[in-house]
């Protein structure tokens, strides 16, 4: 069964904290991409990579950081830098420009 | 100027009417693009995708594509109460990276 995981599904960030949001995909896609989406708003690009062990800054990478050691892997670490990390993250990966989303994850702070 | 413009709407629509949603984008260099629907709370879901000037149909959904006026456009038929969502437009830039207007809502009203 071919598609985007992302884990976890709501997760919990304390000040100071860094933590780890997981995207998995099985459909031999070469390139992936992480958004940030806020309530009401559009979907605003952090980073993207478009082939293993490279990576780009999006437009807010500010406070995020990643890495792509597997094609099927592309896990994102919001910091303690990132000050405001409450909203909705969408990891994505696309192969000739159809880009498909995984179900995301709502980060929220104690 | 936003690389990738939609009006935010709400757009209200009667059942069984045409709703049209505009977009326009900044890089002309842009070869791909694309529409999503997003219902809330859920991650985008593609329904669209086109890449040579002209019309595209595929069921009740036609896009159009007019790379001299940098606009894209969707176009509903026979519109449902399911269709009520947020639709977004996404550009394949030049820099091989996706971008996002910031939605329109959608409303069908019975």
């Amino acid at each position: 069964d071919g598609g985007i995981t992302q884990s976890p599904k709501y997760l919990f960030r304390k000040e100071g904290q860094n933590v780890t949001l997981s995207c998995e995909q099985n459909l031999n896609h070469d390139a992936m991409y992480w958004y940030r989406q806020d309530p009401g708003q559009g979907l605003r690009l952090i980073y993207y990579s478009q082939i293993v062990n490279d990576f780009q800054k999006g437009d807010i990478a500010e406070g995020y950081s990643v890495s792509r050691e597997k094609k099927e892997s592309f896990p994102l670490t919001v910091t303690s830098a990132q000050k405001n990390p409450t909203a909705f993250y969408l990891c994505a990966s696309t192969l000739s420009g159809d880009t498909f989303f995984g179900p995301g994850t709502r980060l929220l702070v104690l | 100027q936003k690389e990738v413009e939609q009006n935010s709407g709400p757009l209200s629509v009667p059942e069984g009417a045409i709703a049209s949603l505009n977009c326009t984008y900044s890089d002309r260099g842009s070869q791909s693009f694309f529409w999503y629907r997003q219902y809330s709370g859920k991650s985008p879901e593609l329904i669209m995708s086109i890449y040579s000037n002209g019309d595209k149909e595929d069921g009740r959904f036609t896009a159009q594509l007019n790379k001299a006026s940098q606009y894209v456009s969707l176009l509903i038929r026979d519109s449902q109460p399911s269709d009520s969502a947020t639709y977004l437009c996404a550009v394949y830039s030049s820099a091989s990276k996706i971008i996002f207007g910031s939605g329109t809502r959608l409303s069908i009203r019975p």
